[in-house]
């Protein structure tokens, strides 16, 4: 089961909007609406930021949003903030066989 | 409060067997499935496997089948992950989350270090 692919990195200024891209395939992303993000700062656990594609936990900002087109699901963040820098990681339902798999995450620096 | 609370940080010698743990609370530990997740330094997060302590049933990633084994306690809400011959490649960051109704993990462990070096 290959990683999901994402880019590397992402960069923006307060205030602006960025979308980070998560590729998979017809086994995974493309088959199932159960994608979700993750956001982690540095030395922190990963925290949950949407899931079934676009749905998001309570608490979480309405700031994010979380989208997919085919077998390519993507997180938009508006309205951009200085704690919004962090590292996010996809993940998708891959079967009932090897349950999941995550992306090889994206480092998001606000200008 | 759902709480997923991980063993200490370890240090160990290559070829060494180890044993962390994961004890869940606030919610009902059988009715959940719990996964563990690998992080090594500097990388990002790889599903390891996951595991639904209302019955044991198991499920690997390929990368992680028969590499590590999963196991859990019903009886004290606590999910394991183990190691019989440890190698320092092993070394990472490991954490334990709670697996959602939608395959999402919503609820993580603080996270437990895994030092393999000779």
């Amino acid at each position: 089961q290959s990683a999901l692919t994402q880019p590397a990195s992402v960069s923006g200024s307060p205030g602006q909007s960025i979308t980070i891209s998560c590729t998979g395939t017809s086994s995974d992303v493309g088959s199932y609406n159960l994608v979700s993000w993750y956001q982690q700062h540095p030395g922190k656990a990963p925290k949950l930021m949407i899931y079934e594609v676009s749905k998001r936990p309570s608490g979480v900002s309405n700031r994010f949003s979380g989208s997919k087109s085919g077998n390519t699901a993507s997180l938009t963040i508006s309205g951009l903030q200085a704690e919004d820098e962090a590292d996010y990681y996809c993940c998708s339902y891959a079967g009932s066989s090897t349950f999941g798999v995550f992306g090889g995450g994206t480092k998001l620096t606000v200008l | 409060e759902v709480q997923l609370v991980q063993s200490g940080a370890e240090v160990k010698k290559p070829g060494e067997s180890l044993k962390i743990s994961c004890k869940g609370s606030g919610y009902s530990f059988t009715s959940y499935w719990i996964g563990w997740v690998r992080q090594m330094p500097g990388k990002g997060l790889e599903w390891m496997g996951i595991i639904y302590p209302g019955d044991s049933d198991t499920r690997y990633s390929p990368s992680f089948q028969g590499q590590v084994t999963i196991s859990a306690d019903k009886s004290i809400s606590t999910a394991y992950l183990q190691w019989s011959s440890l190698k320092a490649s092993d070394t990472a960051m490991y954490y334990c989350a709670r697996l959602g109704y939608s395959s999402q993990f919503d609820y993580w462990g603080q996270g437990t270090l895994v030092t393999v070096s000779s």
